[in-house]
This record gives structure tokens, C-alpha cells and sequence, in this order.
């Protein structure tokens, strides 16, 4: 299958510093890429949805300046969790859909990164 | 109603038995389903995908569809402690064209 990595794995930061996360598409080129986020024993929440060159877009009650999503090419976006705060510790995972992988929409998960705010 | 229903178990099934995981639908539009398998603490890893009627088989997996009746299952024969995780159910609809994923089935094969 295809294969996504997620940068970094896990982070540590202090309450109002920001923290951004990579998601890279290896072997195919991600024309759609996913955020999600999950808390422990929840299921998964889409966050918003970014198509390559556009603007992201998010899912009701997602602060956009807060979650700022740039996909600037077909094999990278980033996630950055601006002044984050404790309760934006969470499990956040991204997914690619893209050229490549299957024309049945099948979507691939990163490995995750596990954020705490301190 | 959710978009994508599931029973949220715990099931439970000895080694080496048949564990069976159900799932329904509300868009008949849905043109794609898919099974992803969760470790606790781990990302989404995709098992199974399925779009036509009737069923694929992968190793010990089989996965079924029936798209009059709206429902997806997955059936793992000869389950292994290694299968206990939680089993996600994923549609994706052409008008929103995007995943909808069931809360998951938490699964646990006891040795």
C-alpha cells in the first residue's frame, strides 16, 4: 500500500508556543490529505480537508486560525497548532488520497503524532 | 442517525474462532467501503476495501457487501490475539467525497 509519514512522532511544548506537524506522501502524490484528530478511546474527527495548491477546508467548530493547514505540494502538508493550549493535547493523524494509490478513493494514514501541552 | 453505524462492542471471541464485524450505511450513493484495523495508541491501517456487491476474501479476511441493504461486514476466520484491536468501518460518499467512518468495533481474540 501506499505509505504516508508523519513528522514528529510526538511533541512536548509549553501552553502558547506553536507546534508544527509534517505529513509526507512517500510513494505517491497526495492530491487531497486529511487531518484528524482523536482523543484517547474516542473515534477519529476530520478536522479539514486540503487539496493541493488551495486553501483548506475545515470541518464545523475547527478554528481555521488556530489549525493553520498548508498543502503547498503533492507530497507535503503541515499542520500547525498555533498558541496551543493543554486541551489541545491530542492524537492528531493525517490521511492522503491521491494519483497512484487506487482510483476507489482509498485513503492512507500517517503513523500519528501525539501531542501534549504542557 | 450517524452516517456510518457500528456496534461499538467490546466483542469478545476465542482463538482460532470467527470474529464477525457489522456496519450500516445511510447514502445509498456510497461508492467505496473500507476496513481499517487500530491498534491501541496507533494510526488507521487500512485491511480491506470492497465496492461491489458480494464478498472478497484476503487471507483470513472476507469482507461483504450488500448495498440493497445498506451493510458491510468483515469476518476474520481463525482469529489471533493479534487481532484484537478496533476495527473501523470507513464509507466514502461521491457527493461529499470523502471518508465517513463508523466509531469503530473494539475487538479482543482471548488465547
Amino acid at each position: 500500500g501506499a505509505v504516508v509519514s508523519q513528522h514528529p512522532s510526538w511533541v512536548i511544548c509549553k501552553s502558547g508556543t506553536s507546534v508544527k506537524i509534517e505529513c509526507r506522501s512517500l510513494d505517491f502524490q497526495a492530491t487531497t490529505m486529511f487531518w484528524y484528530r482523536q482523543f484517547p478511546k474516542q473515534s477519529l474527527m476530520l478536522m479539514a480537508t486540503s487539496n493541493e495548491g488551495s486553501k483548506a477546508t475545515y470541518e464545523q467548530g475547527v478554528e481555521k486560525d488556530k489549525f493553520l493547514i498548508n498543502h503547498a505540494s503533492l507530497t507535503l502538508s503541515t499542520l500547525t497548532v498555533t498558541s496551543a493550549h493543554p486541551e489541545d493535547s491530542s492524537f492528531y493523524i493525517c490521511s492522503a488520497r491521491g494519483l497512484g494509490t487506487s482510483t476507489y478513493n482509498e485513503q492512507f494514514f500517517g503513523p500519528g503524532t501525539r501531542l501534549t501541552v504542557l | 442517525q450517524k452516517e456510518v453505524e457500528q456496534n461499538s462492542g467490546p466483542l469478545s471471541v476465542p482463538e482460532g474462532a470467527i470474529a464477525s464485524l457489522n456496519c450500516t450505511y445511510s447514502d445509498r450513493g456510497s461508492q467505496s467501503f473500507f476496513w481499517y484495523r487500530q491498534y491501541s495508541g496507533k494510526s488507521p491501517e487500512l485491511i480491506m476495501s470492497i465496492y461491489s456487491n458480494g464478498d472478497k476474501e484476503d487471507g483470513r479476511f472476507t469482507a461483504q457487501l450488500n448495498k440493497a441493504s445498506q451493510y458491510v461486514s468483515l469476518l476474520i476466520r481463525d482469529s489471533q490475539p493479534s487481532d484484537s484491536a478496533t476495527y473501523l468501518c470507513a464509507v466514502f460518499s461521491g457527493s461529499a467525497r470523502q471518508l465517513t467512518f463508523g466509531s469503530g468495533t473494539q475487538l479482543t481474540v482471548l488465547p
